[in-house]
């Protein structure tokens, strides 16, 4: 099974709002990881959890905050976002280890800002 | 600076042909390399990968193969259907960084012409 399941599947907000994007894995995989991808343009990694611990940050402004309950869960918490943040959010996830990992994707949660 | 370039935005074929897709990288220490392809509205689906000590890796109607010399990878796909129109990408990861460091190409879209 190689499943990444998330939510919602859209959500529009306004400028204003908080709200919350979730993933959820059941194969075992240590790492989790949170990709933006905007159309015609490859998925850009935003963040990279490993054994439930923030690993990697690349440089996302702060209205953008992850979350790893456990490890089968990863949240993305959203604040005060602006209407260039529309865009797919991807989660995705990996085996923990030095080499050849391949990263499975889930469908994504399409974001509206309004 | 791009690591993983896909030089063909697009590329139309005749259904029941052969399709390649190329990708060039740039970094001697990937060791990783994997095509994805992806639906609109929907998340990237992990198709085939390959180590670098393999110059082929076969599944199906898809073949990847892998001239480090000329750091180059391609995806064959034989025959090609209709329902193999979609964009795909190209990634490669370092050597001993897991899937942390992934780098993407551009991607190409693929039209399968019935």
């Amino acid at each position: 099974d190689t499943e990444v399941t998330q939510t919602p599947k859209h959500l529009v907000m306004g400028m204003t709002n908080k709200k919350s994007l979730k993933c959820e894995q059941h194969m075992g995989h240590r790492a989790m990881y949170w990709y933006k991808q905007k159309a015609k343009k490859p998925p850009e990694l935003m963040f990279v959890y490993s054994y439930e611990k923030l690993s990697i940050n690349e440089s996302v402004p702060s209205r953008f905050s992850p979350e790893c309950p456990n490890s089968s869960l990863l949240n993305l918490h959203l604040h005060a976002l602006q209407p260039e943040d529309s865009a797919l959010y991807l989660c995705a996830s990996s085996p923990w280890g030095a080499s050849g990992n391949t990263i499975y994707f889930g469908e994504g949660s399409w974001l509206t800002v309004v | 600076d791009q690591q993983v370039k896909q030089n063909s935005p697009s590329l139309s074929v005749q259904e029941g042909r052969i399709s390649i897709l190329n990708c060039d990288y740039t970094n001697s220490m990937f060791d990783y390399f994997l095509w994805y392809k992806k639906y609109p509205a929907e998340g990237p689906t992990f198709l085939i990968s390959i180590s670098s000590i393999k110059d082929k890796n076969e599944d199906g109607r898809f073949t990847v193969f892998l001239n480090k010399s000329a750091k180059h990878l391609s995806l064959h796909i034989v025959p090609s259907q209709p329902g193999d129109s979609a964009v795909y990408f190209c990634a490669a990861s370092p050597r001993n960084t897991g899937g942390f460091k992934t780098i993407f190409g551009a991607g190409t879209r693929l039209f399968v012409k019935a």
